[in-house]
This record gives structure tokens, C-alpha cells and sequence, in this order.
């Protein structure tokens, strides 16, 4: 069972915005920067955002990270076809003293 | 440009010993200003982190496997390496081997290695 917890799937078409949520509690996400992964198939996942909202080098800016409370939001402008990819969320967690990850949201792009 | 390379065997039997070492190509782990990291996927996909470790040889584990798992540096090879002992079944998973952030709470992993696949079977 996942420390954060994430909608399974989401769907889209093409030019669509999709929002996946990804729920923790204040000793995470309440706490902490949110970090998101992008799992395409058949490779290892590959930081999307970290520090909650800033993208690392290369990233598009069709993806945006906010947070609110104890809840992280991944948002993807303008979906693409190689969006197509799983994707979680994580966190510092203090009460555990080490990162803990979101189950993971499939993203589908009809 | 910075890689990373899991290695070890595929499959082990229950109650033995997990070992992988990651080696680092394209950066000095004796540099320091990075952590470096275990992280497992399971079969359903879910992620854990497993722990990292610092050039010094300051180490971070998961609480949860703490009691099982070591992770240790071999500079003069730039690898580290990951032992968990007492396997069962749930080990099962694809491992991998990570550059983390430069500082432990810092969960900027990136880049990874490929992944190896590590069955826990008799």
C-alpha cells in the first residue's frame, strides 16, 4: 500500500489538459517538497518536476506541478501521444525519515 | 554524460542473500555532492526506496528493511553495491540503481540505471 495515493489511470485526447492528484499527509506533502516521475514502457522513470513546481533541463513546459495543503497536482497542457507513460508522485516524508511514492497513474492519450 | 550500470544475478532463493552493485560511469562517486541510491519497482509497479549511501560512507535506509539491507562504496571502482539478506517472494522486483540528490532529502534521482529484474524463487 502506497504512502500516496494516486487516481490509477486518466485519459485524454490530443490537446487536452489532464490533472492527476496524488494525496498525502502533513508529514510529506504537508511538509515537503512534491517530486514527479515519468515511467515511459520498458525504462526506468525520469524526474519530470522536482521542488514541487520547477522542471529540470529538457522537460516541456506543457508539464506544471502545484500543491495545496497536503495534496501534490500534476498538470499536462496541450497531451500528446508521447505522454502515454505512468507517472508518480513523491515526497520526503518525516515521520519516516525517507521518500515515499504515490502508487502511480496511468495516462492514456485516446 | 553521466551512466549507471546494475549488475548481479536475476535469481535467488528464498532465505538467501540479494546482492547488486551499480557501476557509475561519466562521474566520480569520490566527488562527492551526491547521493546514491537503491530504488525497487514491484511487479504491480509500485516504487520503494530502499536506501543510499554518500562517498564518506554515510548511509540511509529504509526503516522498513533496515534490519535486512546494507549498502556499501568501492571508490577504486566507482560502484556501490546492495545487499539484502533473508529474501522471500516480496523481494521480488526490478532494481535500480540511481544518482540522488545532494542532500538525502533531496528526491532529484536521476539518471538511472536500466533496471535488473530480480527473482525470488526456489
Amino acid at each position: 500500500q502506497s504512502m500516496l495515493t494516486q487516481p490509477p489511470s486518466a485519459s485524454g485526447t490530443p490537446g487536452q489538459r489532464v490533472t492527476i492528484s496524488c494525496s498525502g499527509r502533513y508529514s510529506n506533502i504537508g511538509s515537503n517538497s512534491a517530486y514527479w516521475y515519468q515511467q515511459l514502457p520498458g525504462t526506468a522513470p525520469k524526474l519530470l518536476i522536482h521542488s514541487t513546481n520547477e522542471r529540470p533541463s529538457g522537460v516541456p513546459d506543457r508539464f506544471s506541478g502545484s500543491k495545496s495543503g497536503t495534496s501534490a497536482s500534476l498538470a499536462i497542457s496541450g497531451l500528446r501521444s508521447e505522454d502515454e507513460a505512468d507517472y508518480y508522485c513523491a515526497a520526503w516524508d518525516d515521520s519516516l525519515s525517507g521518500p515515499v511514492f504515490g502508487g502511480g497513474t496511468k495516462v492514456t492519450v485516446l | 554524460q553521466v551512466q549507471l550500470q546494475e549488475s548481479g544475478p536475476g535469481l535467488v532463493k528464498p532465505s538467501e542473500t540479494l546482492s547488486l552493485t551499480c557501476t557509475v560511469s561519466g562521474d566520480s562517486i569520490d566527488s562527492g555532492g551526491y547521493f546514491w541510491t537503491w530504488i525497487r519497482q514491484y511487479p504491480g509497479k509500485g516504487l520503494e526506496w530502499i536506501g543510499n549511501i554518500y562517498y564518506t560512507g554515510t548511509t540511509y535506509y529504509n526503516t522498513s528493511l533496515k534490519s535486512r539491507i546494507s549498502i556499501s562504496v568501492d571508490m577504486s571502482k566507482n560502484q556501490f553495491s546492495l545487499r539484502l539478506t533473508s529474501v522471500t517472494a516480496a523481494d521480488t522486483a526490478v532494481y535500480y540503481c540511481a544518482r540522488g540528490g545532494v542532500v538525502t532529502t533531496s528526491l532529484k534521482f536521476g539518471p538511472w540505471g536500466q533496471g535488473t529484474l530480480v527473482t525470488v524463487s526456489s
